[in-house]
């Protein structure tokens, strides 16, 4: 089986662009977790889809969205870019259900200068 | 709210001795626990998870984690460490009333030749 891949791998913006990251999970996973991870904070989590729908919702502000299409794929989109959005995103997929461990992508690093 | 911690940034040890990566983690109800690992520039990788059952989990790579319910902790170990198990090391908690996957800060782990 394909395991979760993320594109692109590294990215350069510049502060008040935006950015859009793309996920395809495991096949017949349909829950998509997005997360954060800066040396500093750790991972933090973004938001998790299921079923093209928003589960959950982590602290961030508006400016970090997303979405999952019908095949379960995922994006997230971060507009107005700030230097502080310098991370690597890491997108997850799982099957449903609180004992199912998350895959993990290899991540997208973003650098925003 | 349920959460986890990793006491220790950094554990250093020797090829060969045993080695333990500590966690203790805080719910309410029966905890879903897991330990990831990540390598330099990639995503985490799944190692182990406790559900139920027996207190002691075997994972891959040679990984175990024992459960300890009235020291609320579960315990990374593996009996004799290799250099190429250099690693951040992440404990992971499931939140069940927000089926959040809680990630705790991580913990470097050494193995010096």
């Amino acid at each position: 089986k394909a395991g979760v891949t993320q594109t692109p791998r590294y990215l350069i913006k510049t502060r008040g662009q935006q950015v859009t990251l793309s996920c395809s999970p495991i096949s017949g996973h349909r829950s998509v977790s997005w997360y954060q991870q800066t040396p500093g904070q750790g991972l933090q989590f973004l938001f998790e889809y299921f079923s093209e729908t928003q589960r959950n919702k982590g602290n961030f502000p508006g400016r970090f969205s997303g979405r999952q299409f019908s095949n379960s794929r995922s994006e997230m989109n971060v507009s107005t870019l700030e230097l502080g959005d310098s991370a690597l995103y890491l997108c997850a997929s799982s099957l449903r259900g609180p004992y199912n461990e998350q895959f993990f992508g290899p991540g997208t690093r973003l650098t925003v200068l | 709210a349920q959460s986890v911690a990793q006491p220790e940034d950094q554990v250093n040890v020797a090829e060969g001795n045993p080695l333990t990566v500590k966690c203790t983690y805080s719910v309410s109800g029966n905890p879903y626990l897991f330990w990831y690992v990540q390598y330099p520039n990639r995503g985490l990788q799944f190692l182990l998870k406790y559900i139920t059952g027996d207190n002691l989990v075997k994972g891959s790579y040679g990984f175990e984690a024992e459960f300890n319910k009235s020291q609320t902790s579960f315990h990374l170990k593996k009996p004799s460490a290799l250099v190429s198990d250099s690693a951040l090391y992440f404990c992971a908690v499931r939140d069940l009333l927000t089926d959040k996957l809680i990630f705790g800060t991580g913990t470097r782990l050494q193995v010096f030749p």
